[in-house]
């Protein structure tokens, strides 16, 4: 069974400074692993994804995601933050079960960007 | 617009009442998941199609719950005899089955609100 754990339900920061968004998963394979956004009234956006190529992930906006398998980690970074980041972000997990590709998703970090 | 929609965006009805939604993926997409977020949690699974067959549900999908896709296209999800507890918002994602780890893209949800 897959799961993922997000570490922080809200963190935030001021403006230009770095963002840490901090997810831990577990998984009986090798999991594939993303970062969704979601925006106020928006659906979810795809932020990057790791599938067992290079564990450094470098996805839209700025945002990258170090994946570290001794850890069960992929937490999300970005050197200087801007006030369109402030959002909703997921961690989340895809393995095969069955026949299907479910996605399990963690519960959520709100990310507040401050003048 | 190339994405994937849903119709309605909102949705209020009387506890009791039957309620159908509609999902239109991205047109070249050949599977197209649902999922329910509630508030302040991710996204959790309910069902998967594989072009019109139905391959996967999840046990949150009660026997009040039926999806369909009948041309391989788009999809409905109906609930019957809603519930104040069916309250959420209704997520349909679309991806295209390449034999490595797909892609989901979101739609941006229909909510509904049982009185």
């Amino acid at each position: 069974a897959q799961s993922v754990t997000q570490l922080d339900s809200h963190v935030s920061v001021s403006e230009g400074t770095p963002v840490l968004l901090r997810c831990n998963y577990s998984s009986s394979y090798s999991p594939s692993l993303f970062w969704y956004v979601q925006h106020p009234n928006k659906g979810l956006q795809l932020l990057l994804k790791y599938t067992s190529a290079a564990t450094l992930v470098k996805g839209i906006n700025g945002f990258e995601a170090e994946f570290k398998k001794s850890e069960t980690s992929f937490h999300l970074t970005k050197p200087s933050a801007h006030m369109s980041d402030a959002a909703e972000y997921f961690c989340v997990v895809s393995e095969m079960e069955g026949s299907a590709r479910q996605l399990t998703f963690g519960s959520g970090t709100q990310l507040t960007v401050l003048p | 617009d190339t994405g994937v929609s849903q119709d309605p965006r909102h949705k209020i009805t009387k506890r009791g009442q039957n309620v159908t939604f509609r999902c239109d993926p991205i047109s070249e997409h050949n599977r197209l998941y649902w999922y329910r977020q509630t508030l302040g949690q991710g996204p959790e699974f309910l069902t998967y199609f594989q072009n019109e067959a139905q391959l996967e549900k999840s046990r949150l999908l009660s026997d009040r719950f039926s999806a369909e896709r009948p041309k391989g296209s788009f999809s409905t999800l109906e609930i019957q005899r809603t519930e104040q507890g069916d309250s959420a918002m209704y997520l349909c994602a679309s991806s295209l089955a390449t034999g490595g780890t797909d892609t989901q893209y979101f739609g941006p949800g229909t909510r509904l609100t049982v009185l």
